[in-house]
């Protein structure tokens, strides 16, 4: 398994501005996923962070809106920009078993709120 | 393409009894399939897996899955429930060729002392 530390924790937002969600591992992995869990709802994948290269988005979701950063193997960080309220919404950063057999590992979340 | 269905939102069980969370799933390969599990205001826990062999799988804090594949489910069980399984649980799958891991709907358990 491994150890993967979020902050902030929580946050409350203006509409119109832009938060930077950071996420720590404590062992080095190739790919880093950045997930959006709405309300009552499931999880979405927004993108997969690849170090050295650019993050790849999933249909719904750009550059623009989501940007990614990933340094090295150990860090990444996500920016929701120009934030609305429909942007409130809990957001896990996750890595994938060194196994490579599928499960996942997450943070304990970012849970953002837009006013 | 691949997805998940949980057709329960909710799922009440009293203190002591079996539960059963049921999760069913769609791949185009050999399926990965997994249970995670989101306590309030937390990430979400890895609980199991399977991948290959034994159509039952044990995973954390007491809790088993099996594999169905004529039935395509992996339901998720526990032979006496505790008030602290009250939870959200999350099944997902992954297309063994395939990195994506989609994740259900989630179903939240309640157990009533």
């Amino acid at each position: 398994s491994a150890v993967i530390s979020q902050k902030p924790s929580r946050d409350i937002c203006q509409r119109g501005t832009s938060l930077t969600i950071q996420c720590q591992v404590d062992s080095q992995v190739t790919m880093m996923f950045w997930y959006r869990q709405q309300p009552g709802q499931s999880l979405t994948l927004i993108a997969t962070a690849n170090q050295g290269s650019e993050a790849t988005y999933e249909s719904g979701f750009v550059i623009d809106k989501f940007p990614i950063s990933r340094p090295n193997l150990t860090f990444s960080t996500l920016t929701v920009s120009n934030m609305s309220p429909e942007d409130s919404s809990i957001y896990l950063c996750s890595v994938a078993s060194r196994a490579n057999t599928g499960e996942l590992f997450f943070g304990e979340g970012s849970r953002l709120t837009v006013l | 393409a691949q997805s998940v269905a949980q057709p329960e939102d909710q799922v009440n069980v009293a203190e002591g009894n079996p539960l059963t969370v049921k999760c069913t799933y769609s791949v185009s390969g050999n399926p990965y399939l997994f249970w995670y599990v989101q306590y309030p205001n937390r990430g979400l826990q890895f609980l199991l897996k399977y991948i290959t062999g034994d159509n039952l799988v044990k995973g954390s804090y007491g809790f088993e899955a099996e594999f169905n594949k004529s039935q395509t489910s992996f339901h998720l069980k526990k032979p006496s429930a505790l008030v602290s399984d009250s939870a959200l649980y999350f099944c997902a799958v992954r297309d063994k060729g395939y990195q994506k891991v989609t994740f259900g709907t989630g179903t939240k358990l309640q157990v009533i002392p």
